[in-house]
């Protein structure tokens, strides 16, 4: 069975500029979550999907970031624009209703 | 609100040495708790979790973790640590249901050495 996959791995950008990441979840699982973990600090909670609807999406820092999932398959979460403090590692993680989550490797953002 | 405190920011032992990483949460009801360890390169992987029953909880890689509800800690252990442990140990505790949303601690980098 293939895990969650996340790509890129890293991005570097410039401020002001747009980033858009990608999750292709494990197939099957309804439940898919973006986490996020800036330097040294804890991972934080951003959204949660249950298929394409969004179920929880308390910890998005702000409206510069948009997170979809197409036909509740993968996702895309797009920054626009891009600020210093938005670098970091970006998890996703997809779980069956019931059992536990499988995280990504994540995406390592660094905006300069 | 739910935390999870991980005092220890990076922790050294020796190759077969024994280890503990503490962990300390705040939660008002029953807590869900889980260890999750993440190698280089690698997604975060689960370690272990406690639900219910057996304070006392069996992973994989050899570690435990024992739930102690009077001092609010779940503190991951184990007897003899290999090379291949070094990597970073993150605690967390769920909301209701366990899965909705998880509340992660900062994190101990383990280093282990030959």
């Amino acid at each position: 069975e293939a895990g969650v996959t996340q790509f890129p791995s890293h991005s570097v950008i410039e401020k002001g500029q747009t980033v858009t990441l990608r999750c292709d979840p494990i197939s099957g699982h309804d439940n898919l979550y973006w986490y996020r973990r800036v330097m040294g600090k804890e991972i934080k909670f951003l959204l949660h999907f249950v298929k394409e609807s969004k179920q929880d999406e308390s910890g998005m820092p702000n409206n510069r970031f948009l997170a979809e999932r197409t036909g509740g398959t993968y996702s895309t979460l797009k920054v626009q624009p891009a600020e210093l403090e938005d670098s970091g590692v970006y998890f996703c993680a997809s779980r069956p209703t019931g059992e536990g989550y499988t995280f990504g490797s994540g995406t390592r953002l660094t905006v300069v | 609100a739910q935390s999870v405190t991980q005092p220890d920011i990076h922790i050294t032992v020796s190759e077969g040495a024994s280890l503990e990483l503490r962990c300390n949460y705040s939660y008002g009801a029953t807590p869900y708790l889980f260890w999750y360890v993440q190698s280089p390169g690698q997604g975060l992987q689960l370690l272990l979790k406690y639900f219910s029953g057996d304070t006392l909880v069996q992973g994989i890689k050899g570690f435990e973790a024992e739930f102690k509800r009077s001092q609010s800690s779940f503190n991951l252990r184990k007897p003899s640590v290999h090379w291949s442990d070094a990597a970073e140990y993150f605690c967390a505790v769920g909301d209701s249901g366990g899965y909705q949303k998880v509340t992660f601690g900062t994190g101990t980098k383990l280093q282990v050495i030959p």
